[in-house]
């Protein structure tokens, strides 16, 4: 049950395209097609964006997407806007009905 | 619209054990597995525990496996984290979270608040 690799922070100015990685194991991310991606601002719950790889949950805009390539799954946003500098946490299924998490990932908005 | 709060964080004596609580509003509750999840302040997060719908299944981290135990009083629309043990390195917010599904933990979609857990001496 180690936890998923993402890299401490990430940034962008506003209007660019700005990409997370999240590295796991043939055990986790490269093993299911389970996962998902969280935002969270500070002193407040994560929100989820992205699950089952790619998909959005209602009302997430789209400028959100994931993807997924081997042992390493990706969160890209693009068009960056002010609001969306937080925290980004990536989790992936890691069979038995256990979950891992990610690190987190500080976005600043340049 | 979903709502998960929960209670019962505090300080504890390393050793010591402490129940958290988590009510669940705006959803049939029993209709969905739960988790808790923890996060150390500035750090990320980690699945702790997670229990099926009808609260027959139960599952943990290697890190709490012996000193935690979950359970669900779906009468009450409650989730629980019973603690003991307590070590430093629990320290942390505990969040309550919903798994999108009856029994299968394969990703949480709600969360609490979180309530704090600080375990010292």
């Amino acid at each position: 049950q180690s936890a998923l690799t993402q890299p401490p922070s990430a940034s962008g100015s506003p209007g660019q395209s700005v990409t997370i990685s999240c590295t796991g194991t043939s055990s986790d991310v490269g093993g299911y097609n389970y996962v998902s991606w969280y935002q969270q601002h500070p002193g407040k719950a994560p929100k989820l964006i992205i699950y089952e790889v790619s998909k959005r949950p209602s009302g997430v805009p789209g400028r959100f997407s994931g993807s997924k390539s081997g042992n390493t799954a990706s969160l890209t946003v693009s068009g960056l806007q002010a609001e969306d500098e937080a925290d980004y946490f990536c989790s992936s299924y890691a069979g038995s009905n256990t979950l891992v998490f990610g690190g987190g990932t500080k976005l600043t908005v340049l | 619209e979903v709502q998960l709060l929960e209670s019962g964080g505090g300080l504890v004596q390393p050793g010591g054990s402490l129940r958290l609580s988590c009510a669940a509003s705006g959803l049939s509750f029993s209709n969905y597995a739960m988790s808790w999840v923890r996060q150390v302040p500035g750090k990320g997060l980690e699945w702790v525990s997670g229990i099926s719908g009808g609260g027959a299944d139960t599952y943990y981290a290697d890190s709490v496996k012996g000193r935690f135990s979950i359970s669900r009083d779906n009468s009450k629309n409650t989730l629980y984290l019973q603690m003991s043990g307590l070590r430093a390195e629990d320290t942390a917010v505990y969040y309550c979270a919903k798994v999108p599904s009856y029994y299968d933990i394969l990703t949480v979609d709600y969360w609490g608040q979180g309530t704090p857990v600080t375990v010292s001496s």
